[in-house]
């Protein structure tokens, strides 16, 4: 069975700081794999896909960076953090890159004061 | 430019009633469309989707109504139970998946 684990569970961090948030995919090989940030009630938005090794597309701009050193890791980063990049970091994977179904991890809860 | 739509943005069923979750997309080329739960502090998991080239997908108390031409959806929740308390997210796909804005479900004992 395929689990997906994210780490840490929660993060205090000061503004300016830098971030770096990790997401590890075991039982699947060459999985797509997503970053998704969630405001407190709010949508998804998608950040980031990867779709193999080393390899790494970006949705929208807020300022992070994400990156895929392995077949099963996807790393999220930033060198400065913002208040705005407070939230819910949640990190997927699918097996198709279209018409697919998400499977999500229990999230990162990030807070920036 | 918010894509995929839901309404309402909160609602209150009691235990033992069917709860009715709208959705509506812009884009005709979706054609791929799941459903989320998520319960508070967890991350989505699926519940149920549907293909554009059907009209009604059912598991269990879950179904699916799709309306192409009208480019909506409805999720019915039949005998609601206090344990679907959560928030729920329509999704559509293509190529990525773009999500609503979600409805945030409470079932009254």
């Amino acid at each position: 069975a395929q689990t997906i684990h994210q780490w840490p569970v929660a993060e205090i961090k000061a503004v300016g700081s830098p971030l770096s948030l990790g997401c590890t995919i075991k039982g699947k090989s060459s999985p797509n794999l997503y970053w998704y940030w969630q405001a407190t009630g709010g949508t998804l938005q998608q950040l980031f896909y990867s779709i193999t090794v080393g390899q790494v597309e970006s949705v929208v701009q807020l300022n992070l960076s994400a990156s895929r050193p392995k077949d099963d890791q996807f790393i999220l980063s930033t060198e400065k953090l913002l208040l705005s990049h407070s939230g819910f970091y949640l990190c997927a994977w699918s097996l198709e890159l279209s018409q697919n179904t998400l499977y999500f991890g229990a999230g990162t809860r990030l807070s920036v004061l | 430019q918010q894509q995929v739509r839901q309404s309402p943005q909160s609602l209150t069923v009691w235990e033992g009633e069917t709860a009715i979750l709208n959705c509506s997309y812009e884009d005709s080329t979706f054609n791929y469309f799941p459903w989320y739960q998520q319960f508070p502090g967890e991350g989505p998991a699926l519940l149920i989707s549907i293909r554009s080239v059907s009209d009604k997908k059912e598991d269990g108390r879950f179904t699916i109504f799709f309306n192409k031409r009208e480019k909506k959806l409805s999720l019915h929740i039949t005998d609601s139970q206090p344990g679907d308390s959560a928030t729920y997210f329509c999704a559509a796909s293509e190529p990525y998946q773009r999500f609503g804005t979600g409805t945030k479900l409470q079932v009254v004992p």
